[in-house]
């Protein structure tokens, strides 16, 4: 299984709701990343997690919230956001930190709307 | 940062040769020189990496220039199925993983 899951594939969220984002995979690897990607723009990263410990903030505004309760599965906790925060939310998911030549696994993505 | 730039766009005729251009001239030198593709409405995959020597898989071939300044990401024979934005990333000593513009690939039929 070389799959990495998100869920779900499209939400629509008010600028008072909360909401999560799921991703999870199952093959092993203990490193997981969130990354934001605009309308025809490369995806930016915003949070890695290492071994379920957060390794890389990007300085994201505390709206968005991750976790990370095992090494399988990463959640990103949204409140509050602006419709300017509208993306594409990708996770991904490589074996480990330690080596510079690993390969990262992407899920498909949840496509937000902020209204 | 160790960055890389690419160009915008490339256009390719189906069943033709595309060679797809990277440089990083500020490489260090254990940066892994990877390759990802994203086709429409899908995440990044995963193309091809390499250090110092050219590297070949099923999807693609790598060329490293000597200097490790540039690299040129090879696709043998292109097809419709391989329209996408090509990104050329290094992955430097704090192993976090960031995009740069990329190339957006046209292949004509």
């Amino acid at each position: 299984d070389t799959e990495v899951t998100q869920t779900p594939k499209h939400l629509v969220m008010g600028m008072t709701n909360k909401k999560s984002l799921k991703c999870e995979q199952h093959m092993g690897h203990r490193a997981m990343y969130w990354y934001k990607q605009k309308a025809k723009k490369p995806p930016e990263l915003m949070f890695v997690y290492s071994y379920e410990k957060l390794s890389i903030n990007e300085s994201v505004p505390s709206r968005f919230s991750p976790e990370c309760p095992n090494s399988s599965l990463l959640n990103l906790h949204l409140h509050a956001l602006q419709p300017e925060d509208s993306a594409l939310y990708l996770c991904a998911s490589s074996q480990g930190l330690q080596e510079t030549n690993e390969k990262l696994f992407f899920g498909s993505g949840t496509q937000l709307s902020v209204l | 940062d160790a960055k890389t730039t690419q160009p915008n766009s490339m256009e390719s005729n189906e069943e033709e040769p595309v060679h797809l251009p990277c440089n990083h001239s500020t490489i260090s030198g254990t940066d892994y020189i990877h390759w990802y593709r994203q086709l429409p409405s899908q995440g990044p995959e995963y193309v091809i990496h390499g250090l110092t020597s050219n590297v070949n898989n099923r999807m693609a071939s790598l060329a490293i220039a000597e200097d490790r300044k540039s690299s040129t990401l090879i696709l043998h024979r292109a097809t419709l199925r391989d329209a996408a934005v090509y990104y050329c990333i290094l992955r430097d000593g704090n192993n976090d993983m960031r995009f740069g513009a990329g190339t957006r690939l046209t292949v004509k039929p």
